[in-house]
């Protein structure tokens, strides 16, 4: 089945650890997307890709980059995560960025910073 | 600004219907999506209205009104299943979705 895969599930990392979230899809979409969703509240997008090119939101903080080395696989890495960076990760895709825009989301990573 | 605003909590019966409102106002508007959260899980897509109207599938149904800037999702004979939350996110001019908070659905038996 085509699906969208994020690993780990669940992730621990000690304050100021560097951490590196993975999402993978075989929907071949042309978009990917990071969200940031804390409890009860609107997942916030982080960044996003059409192909390979870039878009990072305004409000997006250093603190946090992305890799999207092919169409498959993309990457969130966190550079110093701080208590406040606990939440559940989400990556989305979409076929295209403009016209319907359905966007399918992985299981999530739920990171916990100690 | 762009604004979502829907309750952040409802209680239903097992059985019964309800009726979850969201209005909203966006720079541009190129449709509406409704998707369904249970705790601890993604987001699951279940509508999409561009156009004014009713969209019916199976139980669930969402309408649309763009000159009111609003929208409900219609649940009917719900289940204990149905208890999740439900996001309201209509798509702006640059076809980004804009995300409320959600709706916490309790059903309770």
């Amino acid at each position: 089945d085509a699906m969208v895969i994020q690993n780990p599930r669940y992730q621990v990392t000690q304050f100021g650890k560097p951490v590196t979230l993975s999402c993978s899809q075989t929907l071949n979409h042309n978009v990917m997307y990071w969200y940031q969703q804390k409890s009860s509240q609107a997942p916030k997008l982080l960044f996003h890709y059409y192909d390979k090119d870039f878009n990072n939101e305004a409000d997006t903080p250093d603190n946090f980059q992305s890799r999207r080395p092919n169409t498959s696989f993309c990457f969130l890495d966190i550079r110093s995560p701080g208590l406040g960076d606990a939440a559940m990760y989400l990556c989305a895709t979409s076929r295209v960025t403009g016209e319907y825009n359905e966007q399918f989301f992985g299981p999530g990573t739920r990171l916990t910073v100690l | 600004g762009q604004n979502i605003d829907q309750p952040t909590e409802m209680t239903a019966t097992e059985g019964a219907i309800v009726q979850i409102n969201c209005t909203y106002q966006t720079s541009g508007f190129n449709g509406l999506f409704w998707y369904q959260q249970h705790a601890g899980e993604a987001p699951t897509f279940l509508s999409y209205n561009v156009l004014d109207g009713l969209e019916e599938k199976g139980r669930f149904s969402s309408f649309l009104s763009r000159s009111k800037g609003y929208s409900y999702l219609l649940l009917k004979e719900l289940q204990m299943k149905d208890s999740a939350s439900y996001l309201c996110a209509p798509m702006d001019s640059n076809y980004q979705l804009i995300w409320g908070a959600g709706t916490k659905l309790i059903i309770k038996p």
